[in-house]
C-alpha cells in the first residue's frame, strides 16, 4: 500500500521558536495533502488542505501566517509552525490523495509528530 | 456543517467478546464512510471504507455498516483479541472530499 512518510516524530522546542514539520508520499504523486492537528483525547481535526504549486486553504480559525505550509513538490508538503507558543503544544497528522477525486478514495496518513512547547 | 459523533467514548471488554462501536453523522450528503484505527502516539491505519452506495464492508474480523439515510455506521469486531486494544475513528468524507472525524472509542481487550 501507499506509504506517507513524515518527520520529526517528536520535537520539544523552547516558546518562540520555529518548527519544520514534513510530510512526504514514498512511492505515489500526492496532489493533495492534508495537514490535521489532535489535541489529547480529541478527534482529528482539519487545519488546513494543500495542493501542489498552489497556496494551501485553511479551515476556519487556522491562523495561515502561523502554520505556514508549503507544498512545493509532489512528494513533499511541510508545515511550519511559527514562533510556537505551548498552546500549539498538540499531535500533528498528514495525509496525502493522488487527487483523483472518487467516492472511493482512500487517504494515507504519516505516523504523527508530537510537538511539545515549553 | 457535518458533525461526526462516536459512542462510546470508551469501552473494556474480555478477551473473546463480540463488540459494536458506533458512529453518527449529521448530514447524510457523504461520498463515503470510513474506519481508522490509532495506537497510542501514532498515526491512522484505514480499516474499511463504505461507499455511500453501499450498505457493508467486511475485513476479516471486521465488519462495518452503513445507514446513510439515519445517519449511521457500526463496526463490528468479532472475537476481540488483546492487539485490537486502540482508538478507533470514524470519518465521513464530505461533498469537498475533506474528512471529518468523531472524537474515536478508546478500546482496551482484556487477556
Amino acid at each position: 500500500g501507499a506509504v506517507v512518510s513524515q518527520h520529526p516524530s517528536r520535537v520539544i522546542c523552547k516558546s518562540g521558536t520555529s518548527v519544520k514539520i514534513e510530510c512526504r508520499s514514498l512511492d505515489f504523486q500526492a496532489t493533495t495533502m492534508f495537514w490535521y492537528r489532535q489535541f489529547p483525547k480529541q478527534s482529528l481535526m482539519l487545519m488546513a488542505t494543500s495542493n501542489e504549486g498552489s497556496k494551501a486553504t485553511y479551515e476556519q480559525g487556522v491562523e495561515k501566517d502561523k502554520f505556514l505550509i508549503n507544498h512545493a513538490s509532489l512528494t513533499l508538503s511541510t508545515l511550519t509552525v511559527t514562533s510556537a507558543h505551548p498552546e500549539d503544544s498538540s499531535f500533528y497528522i498528514c495525509s496525502a490523495s493522488s487527487g483523483f477525486r472518487s467516492t472511493n478514495e482512500k487517504l494515507f496518513f504519516g505516523s504523527g509528530t508530537q510537538l511539545s512547547v515549553l | 456543517k457535518q458533525e461526526v459523533t462516536q459512542i462510546p467514548a470508551a469501552l473494556s471488554v474480555p478477551e473473546g467478546e463480540n463488540l459494536v462501536l458506533n458512529c453518527s453523522f449529521t448530514d447524510s450528503a457523504i461520498y463515503n464512510l470510513q474506519w481508522f484505527r490509532q495506537d497510542p502516539g501514532k498515526g491512522l491505519t484505514s480499516l474499511l471504507l463504505i461507499q455511500s452506495s453501499q450498505r457493508e464492508q467486511t475485513s476479516g474480523r471486521l465488519n462495518a455498516s452503513l445507514d446513510k439515510s439515519s445517519g449511521r455506521s457500526t463496526l463490528y469486531i468479532a472475537a476481540s483479541q488483546p492487539g485490537d486494544s486502540a482508538t478507533y475513528l470514524c470519518a465521513a468524507m464530505d461533498s469537498s472530499y475533506k474528512l471529518i472525524f468523531g472524537s474515536g472509542t478508546r478500546l482496551l481487550v482484556r487477556p
